[in-house]
């Protein structure tokens, strides 16, 4: 069964603290890993696409990258508009619907 | 504004009556998604539709729900009976669909089943 798993559930940086957030993930054949980012109570931001391993893609103080099994989004010097829940979701080669989440990492950034 | 809209934002209601939200979709995009999303979830994958075709119903969308997409233009959700496990926010987003499916999402509706 495709799955997707964040972690940690929740961190604490102060600002300019570099860190990186984890998404593995099990899949039957990756069509795309996309990370979003959504504060509360809105909808989820798109951010990043990612098909295959060794590929990066960067915004600003994000960074994504990807491997056969995980990928990371490293946040370097962050500041507090940062601050956001950052959900991380997959696509199978042989679905081209449904696309699985992860539960997010929320992510807090002290001034 | 060229966004995925939604609406309404709120919606609070009384068990056992019926509520129906729309989306409107980016223009050129020709999927639309609907997800719902309880707190410190993901959002979860209900439906999907492309142009006006609806091609996968999850089984998290019991016989109480039904979605459509007319003419493959906005789409509306509705759900009869409502439950009070059915209060969650409700996520609509859009895509092109061309080489992996980024979605573009909405602003959402919170459903508040009293």
């Amino acid at each position: 069964e495709d799955q997707v798993t964040q972690s940690p559930e929740a961190l604490r940086l102060q600002e300019g603290e570099s860190s990186s957030l984890n998404c593995s993930y099990t899949v039957s054949g990756l069509r795309g890993l996309f990370w979003y980012r959504q504060d509360p109570g809105k909808g989820p931001e798109f951010l990043f696409t990612l098909y295959s391993a060794g590929e990066e893609k960067e915004k600003e103080r994000l960074k994504a990258t990807l491997t056969k099994k995980e990928s990371f989004l490293h946040i370097t010097a962050p500041k507090p508009e940062d601050s956001a829940t950052y959900l991380c979701a997959v696509q199978a080669m042989n679905r081209d619907d449904k696309i699985i989440f992860g539960k997010g990492t929320r992510l807090h950034i002290l001034p | 504004d060229t966004g995925v809209s939604q609406n309404p934002r709120h919606k609070i209601t009384k068990r056992g009556q019926n509520v129906t939200f729309r989306c409107d979709p980016i223009s050129e995009h020709n999927r639309l998604y609907w997800y719902r999303q309880t707190l410190g979830q993901g959002p979860e994958f209900l439906t999907y539709f492309q142009n006006e075709a609806q091609l996968e119903k999850s089984r998290l969308l019991s016989d109480r729900f039904s979605a459509e997409r007319p003419k493959g233009s906005f789409s509306t959700l509705e759900i009869q009976r409502t439950e009070q496990g059915d209060s969650a926010m409700y996520l609509c987003a859009s895509s092109r669909a061309v080489r992996a499916d980024e979605q573009y999402f909405g602003p959402g509706t919170r459903l508040t089943v009293t």
